[in-house]
């Protein structure tokens, strides 16, 4: 079955250090893969997409994700976290023909000062 | 401009009420999505329109009832709900087909009385 799995259910991290989100996915073939933001009470910001080409894609706010094939994962990073971004991160994916978006349960990010 | 917008913000409604929730869009996307988001839980896709025609119910009661009257609007009745349908309801578009990103709007914060 189609699975989009975040294995870290909260991450806390230091202001100013590096951070790192863990997606793996289990697809029978290569998934369009997505990165969104959620902030309290708010709607989902998509920070950034793969679909093919380029292993390593820039998204906004300083973010960035890899696509490892050998390693079915698609994995967030920043340099230097902000306060700004303590939010919920969710990891998405689907196939080529389906329009359902697949999300992985969350990972709940939180900055200390 | 990515900007998804719904009304209203916030919905109280008793068991017997009949109200309705609304998702418009500028960007010209062909598909549109109700998905319903519990609390620290992903997304649940609820219906896709595609073309202005219902392409997906994920066996979603049928008090609700989705309707899309154009390409820019959606809408979400709700009637006879109960307390456990309480809940933040997401609306999201993208262009028709699947190699697209969706675009989420703030959502509306439904409380079942």
């Amino acid at each position: 079955a189609q699975s989009v799995t975040q294995p870290d259910i909260h991450i806390t991290v230091s202001e100013g250090a590096s951070l790192e989100l863990r997606c793996n996915y289990s697809y029978g073939a290569t998934p369009y893969l997505f990165w969104y933001v959620q902030s309290p009470g708010q709607g989902l910001q998509l920070l950034l997409k793969y679909f093919s080409g380029d292993t390593l894609v820039q998204g906004i706010k300083g973010f960035e994700a890899e696509f490892k094939r050998s390693q079915s994962s698609f994995n967030l990073r920043k340099p230097s976290v902000h306060w700004s971004d303590a939010a919920e991160y969710f990891c998405a994916g689907r196939i080529q023909g389906a329009q359902k978006l697949v999300f992985g349960q969350g990972t709940r990010l939180t900055i200390n000062p | 401009d990515t900007e998804v917008t719904q009304t209203p913000k916030h919905l109280v409604m008793g068991m017997t009420n009949k109200k309705s929730l609304k998702c418009e869009q500028h960007m010209g996307h062909r598909a549109m999505y109700w998905y319903k988001q519990k609390a620290k839980k992903p997304p649940e896709l609820m219906f896709v329109y595609s073309y202005e025609k219902l392409s997906i119910n994920e066996s979603v009661p049928s008090r609700f009832s989705p309707e899309c009257p154009n390409s820019s609007l959606l809408n979400l009745h709700l009637h006879a709900l109960q307390p456990e349908d309480s809940a933040l309801y997401l609306c999201a578009s993208s262009q028709a087909g699947t190699s697209y990103e969706q675009y989420f709007g703030p959502g509306t914060r439904l409380t079942v009385t």
